[in-house]
């Protein structure tokens, strides 16, 4: 079965705190990539990041880091300082091999950064 | 360039009407998804064409749904006899060819049958 899990279903920090979001992911594709989205109260999904199977080098853009762990089947999010301006709800995504693309979202994650 | 673009954006039914709602993907996308998000849920994949080829359509949750790109450009996911069920936002993405590529997302249509 291909799956995603994001346990943390609400965080809530206050504005400067550093926060880690988790992402679990399911598949017995060796071949495979994993994704994360923003989606602001919009609602408009904002692409992060992408990461292939292959790749385990943790990742970082500014003030937001990524760390892949194969052995763990995690993906999971970290963004330092944070500010107000990252409240979104995140989702973790799959996109298991051969399947034309489609992703398999997570249950995604409320954050609030209150100032 | 522009993004994706969807309308209507907010769409109210009675129970039993029949809905259609449209994407442009952008401009040059060769794929293009239609995703169902729940209030509270992530997006759940429908369907998704290749140009004008419905490649997958696993996702539609039943006959009265489906979906069409006939010109390999715009889509139309239209929705008969509505349900409160189907009460959703539905999200479209496109992207370039290769499987895995970034989707790019349009704003959503928030759908409420009453």
């Amino acid at each position: 079965a291909q799956k995603v899990t994001q346990a943390q279903t609400e965080i809530s920090v206050v504005e400067k705190e550093d926060v880690t979001l988790d992402c679990v992911y399911e598949t017995r594709d060796t071949t495979y990539y994993l994704f994360w989205y923003k989606q602001p109260p919009s609602g408009e999904l904002v692409f992060l990041i992408r990461r292939n199977s292959f790749d385990e080098q943790n990742e970082i853009s500014g003030r937001y880091s990524w760390n892949f762990q194969k052995s763990t089947s995690s993906f999971n999010f970290t963004i330092t300082a944070s500010q107000v301006v990252d409240s979104a709800v995140y989702f973790c995504a799959l996109i298991p091999y051969n399947q034309g693309g489609k992703l398999i979202f997570g249950q995604g994650t409320e954050l609030s950064v209150k100032p | 360039g522009a993004g994706v673009s969807q309308s209507p954006r907010y769409k109210v039914a009675k129970r039993g009407q029949d809905v259609a709602l449209r994407c442009d993907p952008i401009s040059g996308h060769v794929s293009l998804f239609w995703y169902q998000q729940a209030l509270g849920q992530g997006p759940e994949f429908l369907t998704y064409f290749q140009n004008e080829a419905q490649l997958d359509k696993s996702g539609l949750p039943s006959d009265r749904f489906f979906a069409e790109r006939p010109e390999g450009s715009v889509s139309t996911l239209k929705i008969q006899r509505t349900q409160q069920e189907d009460s959703a936002v539905y999200l479209c993405a496109s992207k370039r060819s290769g499987d895995y590529n970034e989707q790019f997302f349009g704003p959503g249509t928030r759908l409420t049958v009453l």
